[in-house]
């Protein structure tokens, strides 16, 4: 079975451009959790989404991120535009219930 | 706002030492998930503890969740080159949402 997919693996791109991350979550899992893990700080979270709809989306730093979930499969992540602060790695993670699987991560550098 | 303080930070000894890495909090978590990450991957689950005063153990690994579900410990034993990685302690307070601790980086020197 395949597990939690995200692409791209790294993202560098200029300060004011837009970055779009995919997550493809274990497939039947309805939940789909945004986590990001800034240097030197703890992974944090950003938003979660039950099939379709967004659950809890408290984590979301501002308007610049959008998050969606096409159809209850597959997520993107949308940064508009890239910040300085905004680099770091971002996991998705999906699940059944509690137990997380997280997928390999995607490190965005903003410079 | 939940916070979960790791300690050690970071830890090196030798192989077939015993090591313990604690998970503190002022906040009562419903739930505590221990992880280890390696480079380049995501954080795999080891255990998720939930009674006050639970002990789980996974092999040479042993997890506590401490009496008040306010923090957690996980002990090591006889540590081997493959246990190194970050290990990470997570909780589920109110919400769905994991609050994480910043991580423990944990090297076993052969």
């Amino acid at each position: 079975e395949a597990g939690v997919t995200q692409f791209p693996s790294h993202s560098v791109i200029e300060k004011g451009q837009t970055v779009t991350l995919r997550c493809d979550p274990i497939s039947g899992h309805d939940n789909l959790y945004w986590y990001r893990r800034v240097m030197g700080k703890e992974i944090k979270f950003l938003l979660h989404f039950v099939k379709e709809s967004k659950q809890d989306e408290s984590g979301m730093p501002n308007n610049r991120f959008l998050a969606e979930r096409t159809g209850g499969t597959y997520s993107t992540l949308k940064v508009q535009p890239a910040e300085l602060e905004d680099s770091g790695v971002y996991f998705c993670a999906s699940s059944y219930y509690r137990e997380l699987f997280f997928g390999e991560g995607s490190r965005l550098t903003v410079l | 706002t939940q916070l979960l303080e790791q300690s050690p930070q970071f830890l090196s000894i030798q192989e077939g030492e015993n090591l313990t890495v604690y998970c503190n909090s002022s906040s009562v978590f419903s739930s505590l998930q221990w992880y280890r990450q390696e480079p380049g991957e995501g954080p795999v689950l080891l255990v998720t503890v939930v009674t006050g005063g639970e002990v789980k153990k996974l092999k040479r690994l042993t997890f506590q969740f401490g009496d008040a579900r306010k923090d957690s410990s996980l002990h090591i034993t006889a540590a081997q080159p493959g246990d190194t990685g970050l290990y990470l302690c997570a909780g589920y307070g109110g919400s769905e949402k994991l609050v994480f601790g910043k991580g423990t980086k944990l090297t076993v020197n052969p």
